[in-house]
């Protein structure tokens, strides 16, 4: 497999469940990004990886919590969604400077119900 | 002031026409610029890494004015398919900035 993947494509979640979406990439990029867009909205930077470690946390609530094991995987675990969370959840990667852009993964498309 | 600024438009172009948009940035320091397209419903795509000296692919060419911090792509011969929201994004110290991007309508 090349590019970035991520599963599901599709998430119906109940506002008590505890999900995860998970993201790999094959580029041998060393950063990785979780990206939240709602409807007609701009991209909204939830959480940077470098190096696997955590180098940003954009005010995001504490029901996302990212999980980074290695530089070719990244998870967000949800638990107690609302609604307004439903969005497109978009995973990127990129070399440390991201001097030659990002690549992105196909998205999770969460459905908070 | 928004540090990347864009047209939200929607553009409305005939297919065939030539159409360019451009983008602003606030922040000197930047160092390098991508066009991405992002179709509806999908992920971002990089369109096009834009150099100081300008650069053309295909229909598309990107421009870099670092003395007016602006960024701008111009598409010619349009095509249905360009029909899409185009995003500018500057890298800043390691950190990339989206634009919320410009919506285009190619009419057929």
């Amino acid at each position: 497999e090349t590019g970035v993947t991520q599963t599901p494509r599709h998430l119906v979640m109940g506002m008590t469940n505890k999900k995860s979406l998970k993201c790999e990439q094959h580029l041998g990029h060393n950063a990785m990004y979780w990206y939240k867009q709602s409807a007609k909205k701009p991209l909204e930077l939830m959480f940077v990886y470098s190096l696997e470690e955590r180098v940003e946390n954009n005010s995001v609530p504490s029901r996302f919590s990212p999980e980074c094991p290695n530089s070719s995987h990244l998870f967000l675990h949800l638990h107690t969604l609302q609604p307004e969370d439903s969005a497109l959840y978009l995973c990127a990667s990129s070399q440390v400077q991201a001097l030659y852009g990002y690549t992105f993964g196909s998205g999770t498309r969460l459905t908070v119900v | 002031r928004k540090e990347v600024e864009q047209d939200p438009g929607p553009f409305n172009v005939p297919e065939g026409a030539t159409v360019a948009f451009n983008c602003t940035y606030s922040n000197s320091a930047s160092q390098s610029f991508f066009w991405y397209r992002q179709d509806c419903r999908k992920e971002p795509k990089l369109l096009m890494s834009v150099y100081s000296s300008g650069n053309e692919d295909g229909r598309f060419t990107a421009q870099l004015n670092r003395a007016s911090q602006y960024i701008s792509l111009l598409i010619r011969d349009s095509k249905l398919s360009d029909s899409a929201t185009y995003l500018c994004v500057v890298n800043r110290d390691d950190k990339i900035i989206f634009g919320k991007g410009t919506r285009l309508h190619i009419l057929p």
